[in-house]
């Protein structure tokens, strides 16, 4: 009875190479985020989904992809992984993008890009 | 710019308080929210303050002042589990959340 899943847990993987991030809820919420974690812990906001529809795209290189195939399933696509890269990415849903919505996160995916 | 100021660690002693402050500086403000990440997991909500004041859920507590761009967050009698980062998030006018980098609550017994 997960409320926000992600797979896989643990992606090592090397440079160059492309991989995807999976991301379901079954809250029932509208808006799915993907958020990006470094090392020094400051929490990124990369995308987020209002409805399947697109509604923040920041400042994110073109290798990085979101899909939305509905509103529970929000997939991260990454091209020509690099370095960089690594990460912990999580996924958050909530209900929607009102003030006091909180926002509920997945257990996150480990990226290390060799 | 946007921004979001905490301290980087703090340490404390099981059964005492402590209060960690989070001062922000962001386009509009539609709530501030405090989260709990413990090392390796992924963020839990603790709080939401949109008005003036304090609110408070059992061993924690939250206070917001708009006019000063302020808030702190409250531990009381302190666990060994309470040993954690607490993030603060301010929504800002296009309702996006902006995070600060959290600080790292060391708890020692």
């Amino acid at each position: 009875d997960t409320a926000v899943s992600q797979t896989p847990k643990y992606l090592v993987t090397q440079m160059g190479n492309d991989k995807s991030i999976k991301c379901e809820q079954n809250l029932g919420h509208d808006t799915m985020y993907w958020y990006k974690q470094d090392s020094k812990k400051f929490l990124k906001i990369m995308f987020s989904y209002n409805n399947k529809e697109l509604i923040i795209n920041e400042t994110v290189p073109n290798r990085f992809s979101p899909k939305s195939p509905d509103k529970a399933h929000l997939n991260l696509h990454i091209n020509s992984l690099e370095l960089g890269d690594s990460a912990v990415y999580f996924c958050a849903s909530s209900l929607g993008t009102g003030g006091s919505e909180t926002q509920y996160f997945g257990p996150g995916t480990r990226l290390l890009v060799l | 710019g946007q921004n979001i100021d905490q301290p980087t660690e703090m340490t404390a002693t099981e059964g005492a308080i402590v209060q960690i402050n989070c001062t922000y500086q962001t386009s509009g403000f539609n709530g501030l929210f405090w989260y709990q990440q413990h090392a390796g997991e992924a963020p839990t909500f603790l709080s939401y303050n949109v008005l003036d004041g304090l609110e408070e859920k059992g061993r924690f507590s939250s206070f917001l002042s708009r006019s000063k761009g302020y808030s702190y967050l409250l531990l009381k009698e302190l666990q060994m589990k309470d040993s954690a980062s607490y993030l603060c998030a301010v929504k800002d006018s296009n309702y996006q959340l902006i995070w600060g980098a959290g600080t790292k609550l060391i708890i020692k017994p």
